[in-house]
């Protein structure tokens, strides 16, 4: 039962560099969210996704982007990385119903970028 | 818009202490209240929920109670342990048509034997 799985756990970036943060989840939930968490800050929402093909922006989607072609994948994308974007990335399921289900997170993806 | 409140940390407490962590927040309407705890190197857990007033969520010796006259949801505990340290998030979720949490900014909570 591997609930929502994010890889990898550790990356480091060079400023300008791409990349794909992945997270894939098995438990057929068709809400799904990309967080960072910033020291002392809490959670921020990046986007999210309340099916496949459809995303939405969440309160700081500047520098990434997103797909969701299957119910089971949410990648998050880095076009030109920034210091600015050194975080944890947490990726979280939940399923469908009334406002408010809890939401199950993956254990994070340490980024940084120098 | 919604917001969280949450007492700010770090709180270092003895084995065996009584805990609460204060947590208060603002949203229209009937929004669930949630506690979820993060351990080192970790992802968020729920640790507990409440969906409506007067609601008490528990788990693991923790519990809160969802207050709609003075908008709370503290979380307490009887008698903490050395593997209650972890950082603790309060979160609200808001009602139908609106899937997102909004989350306090985490207390650290510290236990030492």
């Amino acid at each position: 039962n591997a609930g929502v799985t994010q890889t990898p756990k550790f990356r480091i970036l060079k400023i300008g560099q791409s990349m794909t943060l992945q997270c894939t989840q098995d438990m057929n939930h068709n809400y799904m969210y990309w967080y960072r968490q910033d020291p002392g800050m809490g959670l921020k929402l990046i986007y999210y996704s309340v099916g496949a093909g459809i995303t939405d922006k969440g309160e700081v989607p500047n520098g990434y982007n997103v797909s969701r072609s299957t119910t089971e994948d949410f990648p998050l994308r880095l076009e030109l990385a920034a210091p600015s974007q050194t975080s944890v990335y947490f990726c979280a399921s939940s399923p469908s119903g009334p406002g408010g289900q809890p939401q199950h997170f993956g254990d994070g993806t340490r980024l940084s970028i120098l | 818009g919604d917001s969280v409140t949450q007492m700010e940390g770090p709180v270092t407490l003895s084995e065996e202490a009584f805990l609460t962590i204060n947590c208060t927040y603002t949203a229209t309407g009937y929004p669930s209240l949630f506690w979820y705890v993060q351990y080192p190197g970790e992802g968020l857990q729920l640790l507990l929920k409440a969906t409506k007033a007067d609601d008490k969520g528990s788990n693991k010796g923790f519990e809160a109670t969802y207050r709609k006259e003075t908008t709370s949801f503290h979380l307490e505990k009887g008698s903490v342990q050395v593997s209650d340290s972890a950082v603790y998030f309060c979160a609200l979720g808001s009602g139908a048509g609106s899937y997102q949490l909004t989350f306090g900014k985490g207390t650290k909570l510290s236990v030492i034997p």
